[in-house]
């Protein structure tokens, strides 16, 4: 069964910073490319940022581009966001979800979500 | 960046209805487009991707159509477990971008 599972949410004040964890179990994590998608409170979906199977290439959002960072360790099957700069409109609820890239694109597993709040 | 528009926004409907949603995207996707279900509370789960193809598992009451700007969703005959919220979501060109969502709630 496939398994992943986020960690790390909190309360943090503006400016902060705080380092999200997706656990990967089930598939062959070290072959896929990773991502993470953002819900903010009664909202929509929104992309955060990707990273390639081996985590050389990597993708953000231009919300979040210059303060976010996504990597991964393969060897420990764990997906990483290191978020500073932290400002409000960051708070929403971050999921991890693996990409199928290849003939056909799509987000295939998602983790329960770890919620960030970031408020003084 | 693709802006991917959805309508409606909302929708009721009554168990047995077929109903059909529309994501239109701001420039061409090829059929590089997804389906999402979201139910309160979990996270989304993928119903149809390159556009027309059912993931496993799904049932087969949910179709995708479409190419270039225009797809739809259909469902062919609500059941009770179908009330959700619907995404779409192109996976063309980064950014990846989603639509804002179609609510469907018991009539």
């Amino acid at each position: 069964e496939v398994q992943l599972l986020e960690s790390g949410g909190g309360l943090v004040q503006p400016g902060g910073s705080l380092r999200l964890s997706c656990a990967a179990s089930g598939f062959t994590f070290g072959s896929s490319a990773m991502t993470w998608v953002r819900q903010a409170p009664g909202r929509g979906l929104e992309w955060v940022s990707t990273t390639s199977a081996g985590g050389a290439t990597t993708f953000y959002a231009d919300s979040v581009r210059g303060r976010f960072t996504i990597s991964r360790d393969n060897s420990k099957k764990t997906l990483f966001l290191q978020m500073d700069s932290l400002r409000a409109e960051d708070t929403a609820i971050y999921y991890c979800t693996s990409f199928v890239i290849g003939a056909t694109r799509f987000f295939q597993h998602w983790g329960q979500g770890t919620l960030v709040t970031v408020s003084s | 960046d693709i802006q991917l528009t959805q309508s409606p926004s909302f929708l009721s409907a009554s168990v047995g209805d077929r109903v059909t949603i529309t994501c239109r995207a701001s420039q061409g996707v090829s059929t590089n487009l997804a389906w999402y279900q979201q139910k309160p509370g979990r996270a989304p789960e993928v119903l149809i991707y390159a556009a027309s193809s059912l993931q496993s598992g799904v049932p087969s009451r949910f179709s995708g159509s479409g190419s270039g700007t225009e797809f739809t969703l259909t469902i062919s005959s609500l059941q009770a477990e179908d009330f959700a919220t619907y995404f779409c979501q192109q996976l063309n060109t980064y950014p990846l971008t989603f639509g804002q969502g179609t609510r469907l709630e018991i009539k």
